[in-house]
């Protein structure tokens, strides 16, 4: 049984790159979620989608950052231009779209910029 | 903001069972309480979740407080494995994670 499925698992790129990180969800499921991992600041939701639809991008730091779900199975997250603030392990969630479901994680990608 | 409080960290000794604290005073009348861990560089991982009732699964059991202010995590036997940063949480669609307790098993 596949989990959720994220790549790269590691990115390490200059600042001023195009950085795209990429998700697919569990199959099945119909909420995906974005969070971003940083020793100052912890575990931080960055958007949610609800079929293909994003819900809730309140997270989602400045216009830098942008996030996309063309359908169900894919996913990614966009950041243009990269600065070295943003490095971090960036990780995706997926569930079956109620709020008592658990949230089933990927293995995160860890990015640094230079 | 769906606050929770948990201490920054314990300790326990391996195969005996660990008590994890979590207030979470200002927790809505509909929302579950959820607890995810997250072992070391590898992304968070689901435990247990309840609403009123004590919840037992296969990972934990989780005690929750008649007046849902608080709760318990209770890993019934620790083992080395169960080295992990601890995350108790309340909310709908939107999970606010913590800083979790810091749980270091000693063997």
């Amino acid at each position: 049984d596949a989990g959720v499925i994220q790549s790269p698992r590691h990115e390490v790129t200059e600042m001023g790159q195009e950085v795209t990180l990429r998700c697919k969800p569990i199959s099945g499921h119909n909420s995906l979620f974005w969070y971003r991992q940083t020793m100052m600041r912890g575990l931080e939701l960055l958007i949610y989608f609800n079929n293909n639809v994003p819900i809730d991008d309140s997270g989602m730091p400045e216009d830098r950052f942008s996030a996309k779900m063309p359908n169900a199975s894919f996913s990614t997250l966009k950041i243009q231009p990269s600065e070295p603030r943003d490095s971090a392990v960036y990780f995706c969630a997926s569930n079956g779209g109620t709020s008592n479901q658990p949230q089933h994680f990927g293995d995160g990608t860890r990015l640094s910029i230079l | 903001d769906a606050k929770t409080t948990q201490p920054n960290s314990m300790e326990s000794n391996e195969e005996e069972p660990v008590h994890l604290p979590c207030n979470h005073s200002t927790i809505s009348g509909t929302d579950y309480i959820h607890w995810y861990r997250q072992l070391p560089s590898q992304g968070p991982e689901y435990v247990i979740h309840g609403l009123t009732s004590n919840v037992n699964n296969r990972m934990a059991s989780l005690a929750i407080a008649e007046d849902r202010k608080s709760s318990t995590l209770i890993l019934h036997r620790a083992t080395l494995r169960d080295a992990a940063v601890y995350y108790c949480m309340w909310g709908g669609d939107k999970l606010t994670f913590g800083t979790g307790t810091r749980l270091t098993i000693i063997p």
